[in-house]
């Protein structure tokens, strides 16, 4: 799986939009950008994901660069539940369907 | 519907003893994972199942650490001699389809095991 760099932390003000970057250089074209988030004493919840297109849902927006080196998480009007560890994972399509977790990034959400 | 359910929850065991954690999957997903996250730590990959497949046992740390899934869905994760370096949240998560590569993976809110 690609290798991938987030920064280990961030701020964002309770109403404003959470922007978080993801770098995956070497990602390759059979593979995916996937965003989960981790909550205080619960397990990883999934977010949203996608290959080339942006894509939104419910929970956030993804924006990958036309090169797909790079993407981003906006979470649009963050609130203090979004506060949690942000990871970005991209993922091989071949036989094994796990997950490689990185050291993702800390959002804080303040008042 | 139902998430993936972990128990116990919680676990508090002596070293040397033998522990089972138990994961019920979300019905109809066909893989199945174990992870664990110890303090302040990313995740790391245990083991996977799929379907009738022999499982991908690669991240087991040791012989101490074994798997099983009975039926294609409940899963449970036993650690013999437990060790104090054993303590950790130990994650189940489960998806629909190995060969669909976009199926997320659901997770359950994890067995905290401590050994002492």
């Amino acid at each position: 799986d690609a290798k991938t760099t987030q920064p280990p932390s961030m701020d964002c003000a309770e109403g404003r939009a959470a922007n978080l970057p993801c770098n995956h250089s070497t990602i390759s074209g059979n593979e995916y950008v996937y965003w989960y988030r981790q909550i205080h004493s619960q397990g990883p919840q999934y977010i949203i994901h996608g290959l080339k297109n942006n894509e939104t849902n419910e929970m956030a927006s993804l924006i990958i660069t036309e090169d797909r080196k790079s993407s981003t998480l906006i979470l649009p009007h963050a609130t203090l539940r979004d506060t949690a560890v942000y990871y970005c994972i991209v993922r091989v399509i071949y036989a094994g369907n796990m997950l490689t977790f990185g050291g993702g990034t800390r959002l804080m959400v303040k008042p | 519907g139902a998430g993936v359910s972990q128990s116990p929850s919680n676990k508090v065991t002596e070293k040397g003893k033998d522990v089972e954690l138990r994961c019920d999957p979300i019905s109809g997903h066909t893989a199945l994972y174990w992870y664990r996250q110890s303090l302040g730590q990313g995740l790391e990959f245990l083991i996977y199942f799929q379907g009738n497949s022999a499982p991908d046992k690669s991240g087991l740390p040791s012989d101490r650490f074994s798997a099983e899934r009975t039926g294609g869905s409940v899963s449970t994760l036993t650690i013999q001699r437990t060790q104090q370096e054993d303590s950790a949240v130990y994650l189940c998560a489960s998806s629909l389809f190995q060969s669909s590569y976009n199926s997320p993976l659901h997770f359950g809110n994890g067995t905290r095991l401590t050994v002492t």
